[in-house]
């Protein structure tokens, strides 16, 4: 069974700091993506990783992935007010050629103060 | 091109009703899938499709029924309520090898009282 963990659940930072969220998963997999959900909304592609050693970056965003230590990464750099969301990893299985749906980690509420 | 389009945005059952969450996509993505979300919990896989007449269970598949008859519509049917399906509701699609990602619907927020 695919179990996927992110830490820190819940992350309060100054605007202007750097931290890094992490998302590990338990089953090998080279697909992770990446959304943001704010409140009462839908979730909002980020990131779409599917190869070991993928990197994007948008704007103050980027994640990578390292399928062999099945860890991927969102690095935020001097955060402003307008990144407060709650972010969440996801991950699935390919499976016949295709995707049978995504698990997802709990959830990282990120709160950035001015 | 309106993506992945979910109805009602809000419902409110009693238990022990049916009902319907209509999911509809119109990118002719061959895979669409159902996810609860409850706090804490972050997002549940509940049934998911793989292309027209094909489904199968996820994570939490239990008191929800689906069917999948067109590429376009993915219907998740709640045929007996109760307050444990409180929750919000997202539909998901995506093509087959998911290399755009998963793209969303809005939601459906379901009260079961």
């Amino acid at each position: 069974e695919l179990k996927v963990e992110q830490n820190p659940l819940f992350l309060s930072m100054q605007e202007g700091k750097n931290y890094t969220i992490y998302c590990n998963y338990s089953t090998t997999s080279d697909r992770l993506y990446w959304y943001r959900q704010d409140p009462g909304k839908s979730l909002e592609s980020l990131f779409v990783l599917l190869s070991n050693g993928a990197v994007k970056q948008e704007g103050r965003l980027m994640a990578s992935l390292d399928t062999k230590a099945r860890l991927s990464t969102l690095h935020i750099t001097a955060a402003v007010h307008d990144l407060s969301a709650t972010y969440f990893c996801a991950v699935d299985i390919p499976s016949g050629g295709g995707a049978d749906g995504l698990t997802f980690g709990k959830g990282t509420h990120l709160i950035i103060q001015p | 091109n309106a993506g992945v389009t979910q109805t009602p945005k809000f419902q409110v059952l009693k238990t022990g009703q049916s009902m319907t969450l209509q999911c509809a996509q119109d990118m002719n993505h061959e895979y669409m899938s159902w996810y609860r979300q409850d706090p804490g919990m972050g997002l549940r896989l509940i049934h998911y499709s793989v292309g027209a007449g094909i489904t199968d269970q996820g994570e939490v598949p239990n008191g929800y029924n689906v069917s999948r008859s067109t590429t376009e519509d993915f219907p998740l049917r709640l045929l007996s309520a109760a307050p444990s399906q409180t929750s919000v509701y997202f539909c998901a699609s995506s093509y087959s090898v998911a290399g755009d990602g998963y793209t969303f619907g809005s939601g459906t927020r379901l009260t079961v009282v």
